[in-house]
Order: structure tokens, then C-alpha cells, then sequence
């Protein structure tokens, strides 16, 4: 089972600032099949990213991804409001096929 | 552009059976290369995938939970359906209904909390 590892846990940051978050997979992700999932509270996952740097339908391009193998990255380039949310990455493997990381909560300093 | 909607019991006995259906519309459950999962998250915690079907009827499961779960497909009524037998208070959490397409969960419905208490 590949575990993933996000960080950090909890970043503080103003809107305007950079945004990195860290997903470090146990194993090498075969294919890519790395996603990043924006979750607002009392609402359900939306897709930012597929495929490690793709983005999905409708996503502002102030959101990125990017890495191979082990390490990926999500990037916000300039933090808007709307975006101090808990971010996810999730892969997809052999079994159980889909691991969710554990989040990484990006709040307003 | 295509929606999905849970429903079923917010209550169940322990030792009983979970059964959620959610409702596609907006497309076709039948069309495409798309699998239909469930997914759970319980309160104050992180996402779990639970399994997905495909309407040929192929399934799997998280390992996890294979042994309680059951997933299927109803092209006649665009539904896919959820049953996870003999809960505990562990089994309690929001429970998702999500669209499968490459790696990633696309669409998502809005989740319905499932409390198991007697």
C-alpha cells in the first residue's frame, strides 16, 4: 500500500502570498496518478489537479502541480480568499487503489 | 454537466446494514469510461476510499472493508448504490458519492452524514 505524507500540516499565510504544499508518496506513483483536491468546510472535495500537473476543468490557473515519481508539489501562486481551504493529494495504485494524504490546512496569518 | 446526489438513512443500528443510493444526473451513468466510487470522511478526519463499481458490474473494494461492502450499478435508473454490512460507531462519517475518470475523482456529490447509534 503506498502511504502519502503531506506537508506541512497547517500553513499560515496572507492572501497575495505563494502557496506550497508537499505530497510525499512511500512509493513511486506509477503513471502519475497524483491528485490534489481543494475541500472548503461542510462541502464535499472539488479536483484541482490530475495526472500530477493537469488542471481540471474550471480551475483558476493560479493553481498548479507539479513533481514525478515520489514528490509532487501543489503551487498557488497568489493566494485569493476563496482559497484557505484543506488541500488533499490522493493516488492511485494497485491496492487498495486510492490513498488519500491526510491534508494540509492552508489558513489565513 | 453531470450531478450527483446521496440519499438514504442519517441513522442506523449497529450490527445493521448502511444503504445509500446516489442519483446521477446530467449524463448518463452508462456512457463513458467512468467508474462510480464511495469515498467517506469521518467528522474532523481525512477521505477513505471505500470501492467503486462499473456498470458491467466489476468492482472493488478497499481491502479494508471488503468483506462488509457491496457497490452496484442500475443503468435503468442512473443510480449506483452503497451497502456496508454489520457497523459499527466507526462506520460513522460523511459518506460521498463520486465519479471515477483517470486517476482522480471528477465529480462528487455533496455527502451525507451517517450516524451509526442505537
Amino acid at each position: 500500500e503506498i502511504v502519502l505524507t503531506q506537508s506541512p500540516g497547517t500553513l499560515s499565510l496572507s492572501p497575495g502570498e505563494r502557496a506550497t504544499l508537499s505530497c510525499r508518496a512511500s512509493q513511486s506513483v506509477s503513471s502519475n496518478y497524483l491528485a490534489w483536491y481543494q475541500q472548503k468546510p461542510g462541502q464535499a472535495p472539488r479536483l484541482l489537479i490530475y495526472g500530477a500537473s493537469s488542471r481540471a476543468t474550471g480551475i483558476p490557473d493560479r493553481f498548479s502541480g507539479s513533481g514525478s515519481g515520489t514528490d509532487f508539489t501543489l503551487t498557488i501562486s497568489r493566494l485569493e480568499p476563496e482559497d484557505f481551504a484543506v488541500y488533499y493529494c490522493q493516488q492511485y495504485d494497485s491496492s487498495p487503489l486510492f490513498t488519500f494524504g491526510p491534508g494540509t490546512k492552508v489558513d489565513i496569518k | 454537466q453531470v450531478q450527483l446526489q446521496e440519499s438514504g438513512p442519517g441513522l442506523v443500528k449497529p450490527s445493521q446494514t448502511l444503504s445509500l443510493t446516489c442519483t446521477v444526473s446530467g449524463g448518463s451513468i452508462s456512457s463513458g469510461s467512468y467508474y462510480w466510487s464511495w469515498i467517506r470522511q469521518p467528522a474532523g478526519k481525512g477521505l477513505e476510499w471505500v470501492g467503486r463499481s462499473y456498470i458491467s458490474g466489476s468492482t472493488n473494494y478497499n481491502p479494508s472493508l471488503k468483506s462488509r461492502v457491496t457497490i452496484s450499478v442500475d443503468t435503468s435508473k442512473n443510480q449506483f448504490s452503497l451497502k456496508l454490512s454489520s457497523v459499527t460507531a466507526a462506520d460513522t462519517a460523511v459518506y460521498y458519492c463520486a465519479r471515477y475518470f483517470w486517476g482522480s475523482f471528477d465529480s462528487w456529490g455533496q455527502g451525507t452524514l451517517v450516524t451509526v447509534s442505537s
